[in-house]
Order: C-alpha cells, then structure tokens, then sequence
C-alpha cells in the first residue's frame, strides 16, 4: 500500500518562531490533507490540498502532487500551535478513505 | 449534537474480556469511519460505514473485531477476547456523505482510550 512520511517527527520551537512540517508520499493520491492533533486528542481539519498553495491564517500548505510532497508551514508560532500535525492521502475514488502519516509532533515553549 | 461524541472516553479492562466502544455521529451524516492509534502512531482506519452497511471493513484487524451501525446513525464498536495489542484510543469520524476529494469534511470524535491489562 501507499507510504506517508513525515519530518522531523519532533520539533521544539520558541514562541514567535516559523516552521516547515513535510509529508512525502509513495504513490500518486487524489487528495492531501493536514491536520492538527491537540494535546487532548482533538483531530481538527487545516487543509484539504491535492496540489497548490492554500493559506489560512498564519498557516499555509503547498503540495507538489507530481514530485509527491506536500509541506505546512507555521509562522509566528504560539504555544496553542502544539500538538501532533499529520499528513493524509486519500487514495479511493468511491470515498475518502484516509491513510495517516505517523505525524510530526510540535512542541512551542513560551 | 454538536459535533462527534464517543463514550466511554475511558475504558479499563482485563485480557481476554468484551467490550463495546460507542459512537454518535453528527447529526443528518450518512458516512462514518472508525479508526485505532496507537501511541506515538497515526490514526489507522479500521472500518467506514455508509448508512446501515459496511462499505470497506478492509482494516479490521481480526474476527475479534466487529462492528454495527443498525440504524444509519449511532455506531458499536466491538471486540472480543481482548488482547494487551488492542490497548489504544479508538476513533470515530462523520461526514455529510463520504464522498472523496475532499468535497467532505471528516469531523472526529474526541476517542475512547481502552487499556487491556
């Protein structure tokens, strides 16, 4: 089956600081999200990008659908941004289901 | 309800045992998705759900594992004889209609984190 990889699997940064999270897959996808595990275990949704560049707020995500990388970036983190961030492709035509990536775990320290 | 309730959020319980893992999807979504992480791990999908029927059952582990959805709505999750490797938070996940692409947003349940001693 398909691979999904993250890096750095941890990450430690200082308030106000700016990061690069990247996901890697082995095979082609129809669709790429990231999301935001917080440290209560809450999943939330931040991107669905299958390719381009989408920005909300202070976080943006690019994938590259034909090198096969997509990467989330943080600016100014705050120390609400910690939590695990995962990468999920969505391989199916019939319906979304999602394979994880083991996730990059971010810690902002005041 | 407002969002994805899963209940018990705990559950403690001895080798070889059953035990019944319970979901609530939002409201009116006729998708829904279990998924199991371990720690330090990703969410791995284990079944999805569209309506009444088991679509894609292609990530139970085992027999041990089974589950239901009798009335298109609330979800159990069951397991039988249960084994310290099935220690993990259990996750439950709803969409409007499952449809791929990123047309429908997964909304996830807060888990139910089963400890087998």
């Amino acid at each position: 089956g398909i691979q999904v990889e993250q890096s750095p699997p941890d990450l430690i940064l200082q308030e106000g600081a700016n990061s690069t999270l990247r996901c890697n897959f082995s095979d082609s996808v129809n669709n790429l999200q990231w999301f935001h595990q917080n440290p209560w275990g809450q999943l939330i949704n931040l991107f669905y990008i299958p390719s381009g560049t989408k920005q909300n707020g202070r976080l943006s995500a690019t994938t590259v659908a034909t090198e096969r990388y997509s990467l989330l970036y943080i600016s100014s983190s705050q120390t609400t941004d910690s939590g695990v961030y995962f990468c999920a492709v969505e391989r199916g035509t019939s319906y979304d289901k999602v394979i994880f990536g083991p996730g990059t775990s971010l810690s902002v320290i005041p | 309800g407002a969002g994805v309730s899963q209940t018990p959020s705990n559950k403690v319980t001895e080798k070889g045992k059953y035990v019944e893992l319970r979901c609530d999807p939002i409201s009116g979504h006729t998708a829904l998705y279990w998924y199991r992480q371990s720690l330090g791990q990703g969410p791995e999908f284990l079944i999805y759900f569209q309506g009444t029927g088991a679509a894609d059952d292609s990530g139970l582990p085992n027999d041990r594992f089974f589950a239901v959805r009798p009335e298109g709505s609330v979800s159990t999750l069951k397991i039988q004889r249960t084994e310290r490797g099935d220690s993990a938070v259990y996750l439950c996940a709803s969409s409007l209609t499952g449809t791929s692409g990123g047309i429908d947003t997964q909304y996830f349940g807060p888990g139910t984190r089963l400890t087998v001693l």
